[in-house]
C-alpha cells in the first residue's frame, strides 16, 4: 500500500514571497502520478499541478513547480510570488498507474498555509 | 456543462437515519467515486464504480451502500447513521478517454450525524 506524508502541518509566508510544501511518499510501483491539490475554505478541490512518475523534467504551472526526486521519493511544491488567494489546504496525492479503475488516490494529512499581507 | 453535482449540500442527521447523498456527472465518465474528508485529514476512499451495475469496496467502506444504475448517477447510502460518519463527503469521476488522468469532484457535501 502507498503512503503519503506531509511533514509541514501548518506554514506561512509573506505575500510575494516563496514558499515550499513538502510530501513524501512511499511506494513499490515504478510508474505513477503525483497531484497537489489546493482545498480553500469552500472544502472545493482543485487540482494545482500534477506529475507523471515517467517524466524526468519537474511540472511547472504558472507560479507552481514541483521539485519531483524520484529515487528520493520525494515531491515537493513550491509557489512563488505568492498571493493572498493560495492561502489554503495543500495536499499531496499519490495515484496509481493508468486504469486505476477506483480514482484511487492516497493524500497526504495537509499543510496549512497561510498568506500574509 | 456543470461537472460533477452533489446534494445535499448540508445535512444533519439524528443517530439512527438514514439519508442518500446524490452524485451525478454529465461528462459520460466511466469511473465514478465517494470520498469522505474527517477535519484535519486527506480524503479516503469510501466506494467506487466502474461503469453502470459495477461497484466495488473502497479503503473505509462499512456503513455506506452504493449502486451505480446509470453511466451518470452514483448515490451514496448511508443506512444507519452514526456519529462517526460526521465528515465531508466528495464524490469524483475519471475517464480514460480525458488524457492526463484528472479526477473531477464534486463541490462536497457535509454531513453532521448527532
Amino acid at each position: 500500500a502507498q503512503t503519503v506524508t506531509q511533514s509541514q502541518p501548518e506554514m506561512s509566508v509573506q505575500e510575494a514571497e516563496t514558499v515550499t510544501l513538502s510530501c513524501t511518499y512511499d511506494t513499490s510501483e515504478n510508474n505513477y502520478y503525483l497531484f497537489w491539490y489546493k482545498q480553500p475554505p469552500s472544502r472545493q478541490m482543485i487540482l494545482v499541478i500534477r506529475q507523471e512518475a515517467y517524466k524526468q523534467q519537474n511540472a511547472t504551472e504558472n507560479r507552481f513547480s514541483v521539485n519531483f526526486q524520484k529515487a528520493a521519493k520525494s515531491f515537493s511544491l513550491k509557489i512563488s510570488d505568492s498571493q493572498l488567494g493560495d492561502t489554503a489546504m495543500y495536499f499531496c496525492a499519490f495515484m496509481k498507474p493508468v486504469n486505476n479503475a477506483g480514482n484511487m488516490l492516497t493524500f497526504g494529512g495537509g499543510t496549512r498555509l497561510m498568506v500574509k499581507p | 456543462n456543470a461537472g460533477v453535482t452533489q446534494t445535499p449540500k448540508f445535512q444533519v442527521l439524528k443517530t439512527g437515519q438514514s439519508m442518500t447523498l446524490q452524485c451525478a456527472q454529465d461528462m459520460n465518465h466511466e469511473y465514478m467515486s465517494w470520498y469522505r474528508q474527517d477535519p484535519g485529514m486527506g480524503l479516503r476512499l469510501i466506494h467506487y464504480s466502474v461503469g453502470a451495475g459495477i461497484t466495488d469496496q473502497g479503503e473505509v467502506p462499512n456503513g455506506y451502500n452504493v449502486s451505480r444504475s446509470t453511466t451518470e448517477d452514483f448515490p451514496l447510502r448511508l443506512l444507519s447513521a452514526a456519529p462517526s460518519q460526521t465528515s465531508v463527503y466528495f464524490c469524483a469521476s475519471r475517464s480514460d478517454r480525458v488524457p492526463g488522468n484528472t479526477i473531477y469532484f464534486g463541490e462536497g457535501s457535509w454531513l453532521t450525524v448527532v
